[in-house]
């Protein structure tokens, strides 16, 4: 069974602080990468998707990168806002019908 | 479109009960997939199928049957519910378009509690 980590567990930020974090990937067998946005009592959405080694994604303050060689992928947001708070799922997509998602990083961004 | 729904929306079971959590998606989408969610685990894939009539095991199947008799719906049967089972779980789709790059709609979530 793959394994899909994610770091940190939770993070706390003052508004209009840039932050980022990690999400950790089996590099074998790897075919996307998948980031989602998931707000209490919501159902996740997705952010972005991603193929290529050196993928970089871009959605308004927040963009991903993503290095298939060595098994990670960062996402950033710069310059948070309460309405980021959030759980930040990333989901790595080993064959065509199945993916593993990751724990998950919440996110509180204090006004 | 309402995209994924799931009922119901919260259920309490005794042990031992049986029950169908429904799933319903009008996105025409070929993939289906169940997860449960656990504190501090993440999404873990119960069953998926990948189109009407065809459906497979994911990484935590024991205590679980699916059917996929219809494109749109996707219910799971709980045999014998276990305090085990006690998550929350959620439906969701995706078109089989793009078999590496599709992104999945979630429903909304059931919360059961097998007490």
């Amino acid at each position: 069974i793959l394994n899909v980590e994610q770091s940190p567990q939770s993070l706390h930020v003052q508004e209009g602080d840039s932050t980022n974090f990690t999400c950790s990937f089996p590099s074998s067998n790897f075919y996307a990468l998948h980031w989602y946005r998931w707000e209490t009592a919501k159902s996740p959405e997705a952010l972005f998707v991603m193929t290529l080694n050196g993928d970089e994604k871009k959605k308004g303050r927040i963009s991903a990168t993503l290095n298939t060689k060595e098994g990670y992928s960062y996402l950033y947001i710069k310059g948070s806002q309460p309405e980021d708070s959030a759980t930040y799922l990333c989901a790595s997509k080993t064959s065509y019908d199945k993916v593993i998602f990751g724990p998950g990083t919440s996110l509180s961004v204090i006004p | 479109n309402a995209g994924v729904t799931q009922t119901p929306k919260f259920r309490i079971l005794k042990i031992g009960q049986s029950m169908t959590l429904q799933c319903t998606q009008d996105m025409n989408h070929n993939y289906m997939y169940w997860y449960r969610q656990d504190p501090g685990m993440g999404l873990k894939l119960i069953y998926y199928s990948v189109g009407a009539g065809i459906t497979d095991k994911g990484e935590v199947p024991n205590g679980y049957n699916v059917s996929r008799s219809t494109t749109e719906d996707f219910p799971l049967r709980l045999e014998l519910a276990a305090p085990s089972q006690t998550s929350v779980y959620f439906c969701a789709s995706a078109s089989g378009q793009g078999a590496f790059t599709d992104t999945q709609y979630f429903g909304p979530g059931t919360r059961l509690t097998v007490l």
